[in-house]
């Protein structure tokens, strides 16, 4: 079946550091990759997708590559700020899949300190 | 813009007990959603919906039931709630395609915190 793997964390940072955090999948299909965000309190919120390998998503100064040759989808930011703390989620979603069901990774939580 | 409520918010229950945790949307979405959030282990599905009427087991469904009466109402049943069903409960819905399209995100509400003591 499908399955997403997220490197472990907590992952801990001082503001404007470099981030990334590792997304691998397995899939029996072509699926679609989604990186979603949760902050304290709050239900998940979409942070950005892609749909076919190679394509780039990107939002809020984060990005992450489809990249089917690795099954990999690891999101990217160049200089995170204290908002940025929150729990990260890696997903995917196979189109071939009855209602887009989404399987999702494990959950990196993320403190960005000033 | 409401998008996808969830109520309640907080609920405590001591084992044995039953309730229903509702979640409406308002974006006309076909799909809808049922997830539990547990420490470690991501969200992993209860139960989905691909259209009023209908239902379908998920990766943890054991202990749950859901009914689909309206097209913008899922709701969330535990008949006889034990402690292992402790958890942060989360609805979501998302458009629909069709199976072979490309998936379109799921939108979610703010969590049902549950406690069973």
């Amino acid at each position: 079946g499908d399955s997403v793997t997220q490197m472990e964390g907590p992952v801990t940072l001082s503001e404007e550091a470099f981030l990334t955090i590792n997304c691998t999948y397995t899939a029996t299909g072509y699926p679609s990759l989604f990186w979603y965000v949760q902050y304290p309190g709050e239900g998940l919120q979409l942070l950005l997708k892609a749909t076919k390998a190679d394509d780039k998503g990107s939002n809020k100064g984060f990005e992450a590559t489809y990249r089917k040759e690795t099954t990999s989808f690891h999101l990217e930011k160049g200089s995170v700020q204290v908002s940025d703390s929150a729990v990260y989620f890696c997903a995917l979603s196979d189109r071939e899949t009855s209602g887009s069901r989404l399987t999702f990774g494990e959950g990196t939580q993320l403190t960005v300190n000033p | 813009n409401a998008g996808v409520t969830q109520t309640p918010k907080f609920r405590v229950l001591k084992t044995g007990q039953s309730m229903t945790l509702l979640c409406a949307q308002d974006m006309n979405h076909e799909y809808m959603y049922w997830y539990r959030q547990d420490p470690g282990m991501g969200l992993r599905l209860i139960h989905y919906s691909v259209g009023e009427g209908t239902t379908a087991k998920g990766e943890v469904p054991d202990g749950y039931n859901v009914s689909r009466l309206k097209k913008q109402n899922f709701l969330l049943g535990l008949e006889s709630a034990a402690p292992s069903q402790t958890s942060v409960y989360f609805c979501a819905s998302s458009y629909s395609l069709g199976t072979g399209e490309i998936n379109q995100p799921q939108h979610f509400g703010d969590g049902t915190r549950l406690s069973i003591l």
